[in-house]
Parts: structure tokens; C-alpha cells; sequence
């Protein structure tokens, strides 16, 4: 299917846990972006990619590593997994331009730490 | 550094009333670039509007509409005639440079029938 997919939906893990979020974009957009939604705060930048190859941090990259092997693939890993990650995690991605490209987000996974 | 304020956690109204949602920004730049995000309870996010800076015509899609005010640094939407499918969490953005968006913190609408 056509579109940006995050997997999985939803995901429980125990403190101290690696954990691997998945995100695929069938598009072929240039820029990729993980963002955290919590309440009051809106959703956060937490890493961003300009292309493969190139990342960099966001507002709160803090205990989180990605990688761009490939255009479509932008996984964001959770090292040791605290329960201040607790959260609902956005991927997105763009096409290189002037700057009102739309961005289009996937349907988000909502991650439990316990 | 850029900043987004929405300043109204929640709103209700009633349906085919007119709404009006509020956001304010900061940015040192020139040229940058407004949105307004819809998230419904299913949890995706779903652009409603776009406005371009050095546009001084406000931005219209349908029932919505803008109020850019470029000095003031105030980006509000106004959705006219409101439908119960307006009921969602609304996200003002900014972008400038690198693609990032920059998010305010959200506003919870519910239309009431």
C-alpha cells in the first residue's frame, strides 16, 4: 500500500528493554521525522533525516538512536527504555521544497513502558 | 529558537456554530511557513491549512480559514459552520528551514450537536 506505516501500533515493554519502532514511506521523500505526542506538549521532534545517511537530533533526542540505511526505511530505537518514554510516536516524511510541502504522518505507535 | 503557543487546551461549540482557535509563534526569520493539523480520535494527522509567510492574502480551504497576522505573529483558524466530524485535537505548526516542523501544544475541540 501507498503511504508512510509505522509498526507495530502499539507495543508494552519493560523498563531497561531495547525496543525498535518501524517506519516505511512508499514515496521516495527526502525527509523523514520522528516526533513524541504527550499531553501538554504538543508532538516533539525527536530525530530527523534529510536523506540517507544524514541524521540529526531534534528537540528531545535523549535516549533514542536512529539510522537511514535506505530512502524509505527510518527505524528509531529505544536503547534502555524508561518510563518517561511512555508516549505515542509519529513518523513523517516530505518531499525536498520550498517549505509548505505537506508533511504526512503515519498513524502513530503508542508505546507503554512498565 | 522557534516557539508555538496555542493558549486554549479546550473549546466547545456548537454544530454550525463559528470557532475560532488561536495560536501565536516566535521566529527570528523571515520566511517561514503556518499549519494547522487536524488529529481526530483515530489518531491521524491530517493537514487542514497552509499559509506561506510572505503571503499577506489569508489562506482559505472550505469551511476554514486563517487569520495571519504577520506582525503580531498570530496564526488563528476559523472554522465556520462547524460539523460534528470537526470534533479532533488541533495542531498549529511552524516550519522554517529543514523541513521541521515546529508544534504547538494542541487544542481539544468538540462540537456538540
Amino acid at each position: 500500500d501507498a503511504g508512510i506505516t509505522q509498526s507495530p501500533r502499539y507495543k508494552i515493554t519493560e523498563t531497561g528493554r531495547q525496543v525498535t519502532l518501524m517506519c516505511h514511506q512508499t514515496w521516495s521523500h527526502s525527509y523523514m521525522f520522528w516526533y513524541r505526542q504527550d499531553l501538554g506538549h504538543g508532538l516533539r521532534l525527536i530525530y530527523y533525516s534529510a536523506a540517507a545517511d544524514i541524521t540529526d537530533k531534534g528537540e528531545v533526542p535523549d535516549g533514542y538512536v536512529v539510522s537511514r540505511s535506505k530512502t524509505e526505511n527510518f527505524p528509531l530505537t529505544l536503547e534502555s527504555a524508561t518510563r518517561s518514554q511512555t508516549s505515542v510516536y509519529f513518523c513523517a516524511s516530505s518531499e525536498r521544497g520550498r517549505g509548505n510541502t505537506e508533511a504526512f504522518f503515519g498513524q502513530g505507535t503508542r508505546l507503554t513502558v512498565v | 529558537a522557534q516557539t508555538v503557543t496555542q493558549s486554549q487546551p479546550e473549546m466547545s461549540v456548537q454544530e454550525a456554530e463559528t470557532v475560532t482557535l488561536s495560536c501565536t509563534y516566535d521566529t527570528s526569520e523571515n520566511n517561514y511557513y503556518l499549519f494547522w493539523y487536524k488529529q481526530p480520535p483515530s489518531r491521524q494527522m491530517i493537514l487542514v491549512i497552509r499559509q506561506e509567510a510572505y503571503k499577506q492574502q489569508n489562506a482559505t480551504e472550505n469551511r476554514f480559514s486563517v487569520n495571519f497576522q504577520k506582525a503580531a505573529k498570530s496564526f488563528s483558524l476559523k472554522i465556520s459552520d462547524s460539523q460534528l466530524g470537526d470534533t479532533a485535537m488541533y495542531f498549529c505548526a511552524l516550519r522554517q528551514g529543514a523541513q521541521k516542523l515546529v508544534f504547538g501544544q494542541g487544542t481539544r475541540l468538540t462540537i456538540n450537536p
